[in-house]
């Protein structure tokens, strides 16, 4: 198996413009999750989906940022407009299985800056 | 809601050392633990993960973690750190109903000077 698959792996952009990072889970994953991580604040849920619905947005900053589970093999975030603050590590990581004994594999992480 | 606390922020050791990393946590219902590790620039792994049973856990490179349920605390140890042990090391919950979110403590570094 590849693992959970984000791309890309590094994206520098300017404030104001929009960014779009993708996540492939692990085939047979039922249970997709968005991580930020900083310096500052460590890691955070962002949010997770269950058979490609949205469970839980709550770690959601604000309105500028959105994401997607159009199927069960492809997950997008986007945020725009993007903003310096935003530069972080965003982890996708998938898991199968209800109840909390199953394990998160993550993938590699997109490394964005925004200037 | 879960949380978890990791006590220390940045620890320094000498190779051969022994190291225990605190995490307590607070939740309201049966949890499992896990300690994740990231290596620099790398992504996290799993380390070693707590369910039920043996509260005594043994994961992967010599480390292992004791689940103390009156505590609310799942420390990670290792009686003998080596160089490649240099890492960030993150202890997680995650409830066992409702919300199936895994929370993360801060995070503690680890440096290891040969």
């Amino acid at each position: 198996d590849a693992g959970v698959i984000q791309s890309p792996r590094h994206e520098v952009t300017e404030m104001g413009q929009e960014v779009t990072l993708r996540c492939k889970p692990i085939s047979g994953h039922d249970y997709l999750f968005w991580y930020r991580q900083t310096m500052m604040r460590g890691l955070e849920l962002l949010i997770y989906f269950n058979n490609n619905v949205p469970i839980d947005d709550s770690g959601m900053p604000e309105d500028r940022f959105s994401a997607k589970m159009p199927n069960a093999s492809f997950s997008t975030l986007k945020i725009q407009p993007s903003e310096p603050r935003d530069s972080a590590v965003y982890f996708c990581a998938s898991s199968f299985g209800a109840g909390g004994a199953n394990v998160l594999t993550f993938g590699a992480g997109s490394r964005l800056t925004v200037l | 809601a879960q949380s978890v606390s990791q006590h220390n922020h940045h620890v320094i050791l000498s190779e051969a050392a022994s190291l225990e990393l605190g995490c307590n946590y607070s939740y309201g219902g049966t949890v499992n633990l896990f300690w994740y590790v990231q290596y620099p620039g790398q992504h996290l792994q799993l380390l070693l993960k707590y369910f039920s049973g043996d509260p005594l856990v043994k994961g992967i490179k010599g480390f292992e973690a004791e689940f103390i349920k009156s505590k609310f605390s799942f420390n990670l140890r290792k009686p003998s750190v080596q160089w490649s042990d240099t890492a960030e090391y993150f202890c997680a919950v995650r409830g066992i109903q409702g919300a199936q979110k895994l929370v993360f403590g801060q995070g503690t570094r680890l440096t290891i000077n040969p």
